[in-house]
């Protein structure tokens, strides 16, 4: 695998579920980033995780978690979601966290909340 | 309120026809500023990318972007569009020493004819 990877593709489930998307980066970057893209707001900055600091956006809403085990896997687990979060979420990573380095960005996961 | 906006959500022009794709941002100092493209299905992939220097950037595919300092702008331009070019363009920028977070513009959906 080269790049950032993302799974699942996409992903289907009802608001009582728990389930986690995965992102995985095989660049050696030390930042890794969970966007959202959906149809009705412009890609908005959810979290950020590097080896100095972690960022979140404060609007992202509790029923997101982050959780980044080293530098090249980050997870984003999901509980009673709604239906307004169905999006694309798209992992990004950068080889710095602090400077303007290039995002690599993986294909994303579609989420759709039933 | 400081914001990246692309006044046209969607464009359309001929193969051939040469492009502009605008950009405008509103923020106190000049950010670091940036051109993704995300083509149907897939990740964002970066275009071209201004920091300092020279106001005419070249990027990949044969695009090219110039920062107006004093319009706030950072316009996308390609001289002929490919077929292969429709895809959905975004303006972005990361604020100087506030880490290397992205702030989007809503996007251009571009759509080419034969």
């Amino acid at each position: 695998e080269t790049g950032v990877t993302q799974t699942p593709r996409h992903l289907v489930m009802g608001m009582t579920n728990k389930k986690s998307l995965k992102c995985e980066q095989h660049l050696g970057h030390n930042a890794m980033y969970w966007y959202k893209q959906s149809a009705k707001k412009p890609l908005e900055l959810m979290f950020v995780y590097s080896l100095e600091e972690r960022v979140e956006n404060n609007s992202v809403p509790s029923r997101f978690s982050p959780e980044c085990p080293n530098s090249s896997h980050l997870f984003l687990h999901l509980h009673t979601l709604q239906p307004e979060d169905s999006a694309l979420y798209l992992c990004a990573s950068s080889q710095r966290f602090r400077g303007a380095d290039e995002q690599y960005f993986g294909p994303g996961t579609r989420l759709t909340v039933t | 309120a400081q914001s990246v906006t692309q006044p046209d959500i969607h464009i359309t022009v001929s193969e051939g026809a040469s492009l502009e794709l605008r950009c405008n941002y509103s923020y106190g100092a000049t950010p670091y500023l940036f051109w993704y493209v995300q083509s149907p299905g897939q990740g964002l992939q970066l275009l071209l990318k201004y920091f300092s220097g020279d106001t005419l950037v070249q990027g990949i595919k044969g695009f090219e972007a110039e920062f107006k300092r004093s319009q706030s702008s950072f316009n996308l331009r390609k001289p002929s569009v490919h077929w292969s070019d429709a895809a959905e363009y975004f303006c972005a920028v990361v604020i100087n020493n506030a880490g290397n977070m992205l702030t989007f513009g809503g996007g251009t959906r571009l759509m080419v004819k034969p």
